[in-house]
């Protein structure tokens, strides 16, 4: 069964128009992240929350924002979407545990077109 | 600054050749974590293996190894008699103590495994 769920799998929309990217967990991992990965490029992290603690890579856009109402949920909304925003968005989650630095867990993501 | 760079942009073997995917990292910290994560064409990542650095000893698993060398910054992955659903891009990646958890990915190798 998957663990980090990720809604929908393929989104469409306007050139300026906000959208939502959903992601849910079964894990109870108390760390979920949001990557943007572009064409033949490795993922890029845009933000994290640790609980309830929003880290903010430096290099973010503010047109982009996260939200996570709660411990299995967090979203990633583009407030303006650009051409440029379209890519496969992965949500992730991990754990702090015994140790930090443990393995991520990914969901299947969410590819993003822009018309 | 930590850096991940994996030489090997794309590797194509036939199916029952070994093949080994490079990957040098670069830190200044002495206590780290370094990953591999596969993504096939379906886009999700999947874990493959965490080693920190304190650990040295090389790890099998089925047909999948990895040889840690601190010596030559050097975390290698060698499929043995590889197959076709091994053909997937593959990504090493860097974790620093004190990094607030993030990922730092090389850029990949995409594999292509020919029957």
């Amino acid at each position: 069964d998957a663990m980090v769920i990720q809604n929908p799998r393929y989104q469409v929309t306007q050139f300026g128009k906000p959208v939502t990217l959903s992601c849910s967990q079964t894990l109870n991992h108390n760390v979920m992240y949001w990557y943007q990965q572009k064409s033949s490029q490795a993922p890029k992290l845009l933000f994290h929350y640790y609980d309830k603690d929003f880290n903010n890579e430096a290099d973010t856009p503010d047109n982009f924002q996260s939200r996570r109402p709660n411990t299995s949920f967090c979203f990633l909304d583009i407030r303006s979407p650009g051409l440029g925003d379209a890519a496969m968005y992965l949500c992730a989650t991990s754990t702090t545990g015994v140790s930090n630095n443990q393995p991520q867990h990914f969901g299947d993501g969410t590819r993003l077109s822009i018309l | 600054a930590q850096k991940v760079t994996q030489a090997q942009t794309e590797i194509s073997v036939v199916e029952k050749e070994d093949v080994t995917l490079d990957c040098v990292y670069e830190t200044r910290d002495t206590t780290y974590y370094l990953f591999w994560y596969k993504q096939p064409p379906s886009g999700e990542l999947v874990f493959l293996i965490r080693r920190n650095s304190f650990d040295e000893q090389n790890e099998i698993s089925g047909r999948y190894s990895w040889n840690f060398q601190k010596s030559t910054s050097s975390f290698n992955f060698t499929i043995t008699a590889s197959q076709v659903v091994d053909s997937a891009v593959y990504f090493c990646a860097l974790s620093v103590l004190d990094s607030s958890y993030k990922l730092i990915f090389g850029s990949g190798t995409r594999l292509l495994v020919r029957p």
